[in-house]
Order: C-alpha cells, then sequence, then structure tokens
C-alpha cells in the first residue's frame, strides 16, 4: 500500500470548513483512498473513501486530485466534536483489507 | 443492524499475568475480523486478521495469540503479559467492501 504524508496538526475555528490534506504521491491506479478518525479514547470511525472522483456524504467530502497525489478531505461546518485525529489511508480493494494507520493529523475546532 | 461489543472496557494486570479480550460481532455472518493496538503516544498497529473460522493471520512478532472460535467472536489472548503489552485494543470487523467497523475498545495496563 502507498505511503501516505499528513500535517501532524492543524486548528480551525467552529462553523469554518476544516480542509485536511493528504499527499500520496506513490499510489498506484487501483488504490483506494480513505479516511477515518479518531475521538479521544474511542475506536476510529470511517468517514469516506475515494478512487478517482471526488466524492460527498453527510460526514465530508473527497477531493482528490487529477493525478491523484493528494487529496483534501473537507468537513464543511466544522464543530467542537469534530476535534479529533483524521488518518489518510491508502490501500487495494482485495485481499484481508488491512488498515496501515500512520501519525495522522490532529484536528482541533477552536470556539 | 450490526453491533460490534469488546470486553472488559479497563483491565489492569500485573506482568505475567495471562490475559483474554474477547470481541463479538452481532448482526452480521462471516465478516472479517481484526485486532489492532495502540500504544500510548503512537498510531494504530493491526496484531491480527482473520477472515473465517479457524483463520488466523499475524501481521507482527509478539507475545500475544488469537483465535476465533466462533464466526462471530475474536478472542486475544497471552499466557504471559509484559509492561510493553499495555495499550488500547482495539477490535474491528468488516463486510468486505470498504467501511471497517471499530469496537469501543479495551484499555489495557500492565504493571
Amino acid at each position: 500500500d502507498a505511503k501516505t504524508t499528513q500535517p501532524p496538526s492543524m486548528d480551525c475555528a467552529e462553523g469554518r470548513a476544516a480542509n485536511l490534506p493528504c499527499n500520496h504521491s506513490t499510489i498506484s491506479g487501483n488504490e483506494y483512498v480513505y479516511w477515518y478518525r479518531q475521538i479521544h479514547s474511542q475506536g476510529p470511525q470511517y468517514i469516506i473513501h475515494g478512487l478517482k472522483n471526488n466524492e460527498t456524504n453527510e460526514m465530508a467530502s473527497l477531493i482528490i486530485t487529477e493525478d491523484r497525489k493528494s487529496s483534501t478531505l473537507i468537513l464543511p461546518h466544522a464543530t467542537l466534536r469534530d476535534t479529533a485525529v483524521y488518518y489518510c489511508i491508502v490501500r487495494l480493494l482485495q485481499g484481508a483489507q488491512k488498515l496501515v494507520f500512520g501519525q495522522g493529523t490532529r484536528l482541533t475546532i477552536n470556539p | 443492524s450490526q453491533t460490534i461489543h469488546q470486553w472488559p472496557a479497563t483491565l489492569v494486570q500485573p506482568v505475567g499475568s495471562p490475559l483474554s479480550l474477547e470481541c463479538t460481532v452481532e448482526g452480521t455472518s462471516n465478516p472479517n475480523l481484526y485486532w489492532y493496538r495502540q500504544a500510548a503516544g503512537r498510531g494504530l498497529q493491526l496484531l491480527f486478521y482473520s477472515v473465517g473460522i479457524g483463520q488466523i493471520s499475524s501481521e507482527v512478532p509478539q507475545n500475544l495469540s488469537a483465535s476465533r472460535p466462533q464466526d462471530r467472536q475474536f478472542i486475544l489472548s497471552s499466557k504471559k503479559l509484559l509492561l510493553s503489552d499495555s495499550g488500547f485494543y482495539l477490535c474491528a470487523w468488516t463486510p468486505g467492501f470498504h467501511e471497517q467497523f471499530f469496537g469501543p475498545g479495551t484499555r489495557l495496563t500492565v504493571l
């Protein structure tokens, strides 16, 4: 699975959009991009995934660049409850579907 | 709907004592099951995964073992705990597609 690079921490004001970047320059053509988040003392929570096209669900939007070497997770209207560590993971959709977590981005939403 | 349970929620054990952590999934059949560990200040590390009853794959050599005696039951064990076994243990399952769902976790402290 391709390696990902994320900033260690970010801050965002409550009510504003939080934009979390992820670099995955070695991604292969059939690897998906996944985002999970982990709120303190809880298990990770799946947010969204994508392959080539931009994706949106009730939690967030995922923007993948045309060359697929980077992506951005967007939380459109951040709330205090969005404070968490956000993980960007790249993997193939096959096999045992193991997740390899990096250090992620610690997002703090400020009132 | 599907639910994942882990117990106990917290555990304090002396060095050299045995360990048994249990994970069960409700509302699904033949899930892929996973054990992860998060040591203090470190990222999530996959320990074991299972694609079926009696089928266990180990990701890292360690003092722990896993078993899957029933379709929806995954057990993490140790015969003799080490200080380095302390951490937050998370069980997860996937129905075979994109999302992986995590349990509430067990916080283990080895003294």
